[in-house]
């Protein structure tokens, strides 16, 4: 069964770090990019970024609202993703969620498809 | 950013009720759309992608159209476990700014 699984959240004051984890399990992990994505309390998700496979140079991609701020990075042989946040702000509080990527071919069409999702893991950003 | 209205933004609908949700894009995006369920404190579920490609493992009820800018999810008979929240989500700017609509929360009649 393929899992994933975020950990590393919790309460932080504003300007401070956290690095979240995504644990995969399941499937090939070294094979897929992985994507972050974030919702706020009460409200809608939110794409934070991705990294693509060693394959594809390993490369990272990041939303304009996090860009600077955030990174994220892998490690193939313990199959984990990582989000590393810093000069963390209070509109950073969120349930963060890691997905799987993957690139189906619909119609002649290329099409990115994030599934599954892991549970999520709560950041808390408050003084 | 390309934008995404969803509407209705709260539906109120009972069992076997026929349910349709639609989603805009402020600009064209193929069939770059795929649509997710999400129940409180879960993660959001894949239910289609491609527009109109359903997800293995989701049930037949549940079925998506469009292209371009006009796109719908339609369940063909709502059944208890389906009240949830609906998001879409376009994919036409990836691998940047992928955006989702402002959800559809579809409840109890």
């Amino acid at each position: 069964e393929v899992q994933l699984v975020e950990s590393g959240g919790g309460l932080v004051k504003p300007g401070r770090s956290l690095r979240l984890s995504c644990t995969a399990s399941g499937f090939t992990f070294g094979d897929y990019a992985m994507s972050w994505f974030r919702q706020a309390p009460g409200k809608g998700l939110e794409w934070v970024g991705f990294i693509r496979s060693k394959a594809y140079g390993g490369t990272t991609e990041y939303a304009a609202s996090v860009k600077g701020r955030f990174t994220i990075s892998r490690d193939d042989s313990k199959s984990i993703a990582y989000l590393q946040m810093n000069s963390l702000k209070t509109e950073d509080t969120a349930v963060y969620y890691c997905t799987r990527r993957e690139v189906t071919m619909v119609q002649g069409l290329r099409i990115p498809v994030f599934d599954p999702w892991g549970q999520g893991t709560l950041v808390t950003v408050s003084s | 950013d390309i934008q995404l209205t969803q509407s209705p933004s709260f539906l109120s609908a009972s069992v076997g009720d026929r349910v349709t949700i639609t989603c805009r894009a402020s600009q064209g995006i193929s069939s770059y759309l795929a649509w997710y369920q999400q129940k409180p404190g879960k993660a959001p579920k894949l239910l289609i992608y491609a527009a109109s490609t359903l997800q293995s493992g989701v049930p037949s009820r549940f079925s998506g159209s469009g292209s371009g800018t006009e796109f719908t999810l339609t369940i063909s008979s709502l059944q208890p476990e389906d009240f949830a929240t609906y998001y879409c989500q376009q994919l036409n700017s990836y691998p940047r700014a992928l955006t989702f609509g402002g959800g559809t929360k579809v409840e109890i009649k």
